[in-house]
Parts: structure tokens; C-alpha cells; sequence
């Protein structure tokens, strides 16, 4: 029944050791989100894409990268992980209904 | 600047009592306006949004919330609160493109907990 399934659930990596996240859906939605949410902080938008296209927001960091391969999937990249970058990570999609559907979530760990 | 604010941070009610919210925009045009609930270490779940229209919004598990242009407020209200509701309720502000409202601005969130 999921429909924004994010894996892996929990995730450890070490400090500057790229990891990826991944974000697939199953409601054929055109557009997905990257959420940042640190402990005890609102969500904060990283990027999107509508369909292909890739937007960034202006004070996402460079150390932050996504792709999209194709509709169902997403992946968030890390290319150095510090100890900041420390939070859960939050995919969403939307459709033409306008109603934002999240996943779970990846709560990301770095050693 | 667009921004959303939740004055209270943490608001401890008792079961059965009623409930109420509160939340703040700051926003240039009209506002497309949304509550989440989200539940330790999980996704976000929208209770809610007002686009236009009636400016009293009937949302699941009984919540409603009331837009007031007036006060730039989005207060979201329940009259009788169930252990469960125990959580972390957002109010979140999106700013429109294209058509689809997605990009969201959140307030700092506000921690409910339920006396017995």
C-alpha cells in the first residue's frame, strides 16, 4: 500500500564517505521533493524535479546532488557527509491534485 | 519573506479537552495553507490545507482549522483530543509555481502531548 517508499530506513555513514538515499513511488506523480529535517527542526526544501527537470534551492548546499532517472525513482546524494548533514531525509511527491504525499523518511547517521 | 510560525513550541492538553493550535504566515499573495501531523521517526501525513473558498476546513481524525486573512493566521482546532493525537503538528505555508504547490515553508513545529 506504500506509496513513497524510501529506503533504507536508517542509514550509517562515516564522516565524508558519499552515500545515496533512494525514493521510488508507485503514483506516477510528476514531481518529488528532497526534504531535510533535523532533530527538533521544521522540514526545509532541498530540490525538486517536475518531471526531468531539476530545481535547486538558492541555499542548498553543493555537497547535496539528486537524480532522477526515471518517474518512480529519486535518489538523494551525499558526496561528503559531515557531521551537520546528520538528520532525516524526507521525499515527497505531488501530482496535479496538489496534495503532497511523503514517505517515511531516511534517518541518516554520520560517524 | 515568506515565513510560518508556531508560537508554541509545546502544548501539553488532557484527553477529551479541546484543542486549538496556532499558526502565523507571513506570505505576498494569498497563501495556499496546510497542517501535518507527524509521528516519531515517520513522514509527514497532511491533515488539512485551504486553498480558497470556505475559510473553515474540515480535515481527518477531526481536525479543523480556520483561515483568517485578517490576523495571517491558520489555527488548527480539534474539540476533543485522543491519546494519539500525541505528536508533532506542522503548519507549513506553500509557495505556488507552475501550478502545483509542493514547495512548501514550514513553521518550527509545535509537540503535543495527551494527559491521560
Amino acid at each position: 500500500d506504500a506509496m513513497v517508499i524510501q529506503n533504507p530506513r536508517y542509514q550509517v555513514t562515516q564522516f565524508g564517505k558519499p552515500v545515496t538515499l533512494s525514493c521510488s513511488q508507485t503514483l506516477n506523480h510528476n514531481v518529488m521533493y528532497w526534504y531535510q529535517q533535523k532533530s527538533s527542526q521544521a522540514p526545509k526544501l532541498l530540490f525538486h524535479y517536475y518531471d526531468k527537470d531539476f530545481n535547486n534551492e538558492a541555499d542548498t548546499p553543493d555537497n547535496f546532488q539528486s537524480r532522477r532517472p526515471n518517474t518512480s525513482f529519486c535518489f538523494l546524494d551525499i558526496r561528503s557527509p559531515g557531521l551537520g548533514d546528520a538528520a532525516m531525509y524526507l521525499c515527497a511527491t505531488s501530482g496535479t491534485d496538489e496534495k503532497l504525499f511523503f514517505g517515511s523518511g531516511t534517518q541518516l547517521s554520520v560517524l | 519573506a515568506q515565513s510560518v510560525t508556531q508560537p508554541d513550541i509545546h502544548i501539553t492538553v488532557s484527553e477529551g479537552a479541546s484543542l486549538e493550535l496556532r499558526c502565523n504566515y507571513s506570505y505576498g499573495a494569498t497563501p495556499y495553507l496546510f497542517w501535518y501531523v507527524q509521528s516519531p521517526g515517520q513522514g509527514l501525513q497532511l491533515l488539512l490545507k485551504y486553498f480558497s473558498g470556505d475559510t473553515l476546513v474540515q480535515g481527518i481524525k477531526g481536525f479543523e482549522a480556520e483561515f483568517k486573512r485578517s490576523q495571517s493566521s491558520f489555527n488548527l482546532r480539534k474539540p476533543s483530543v485522543h491519546w494519539s493525537d500525541a505528536a508533532e503538528y506542522f503548519c507549513a505555508v506553500g509557495r505556488a509555481w507552475s501550478g502545483n504547490t509542493g514547495k512548501l515553508i514550514f513553521g518550527q513545529g509545535t509537540t503535543l502531548q495527551v494527559k491521560p
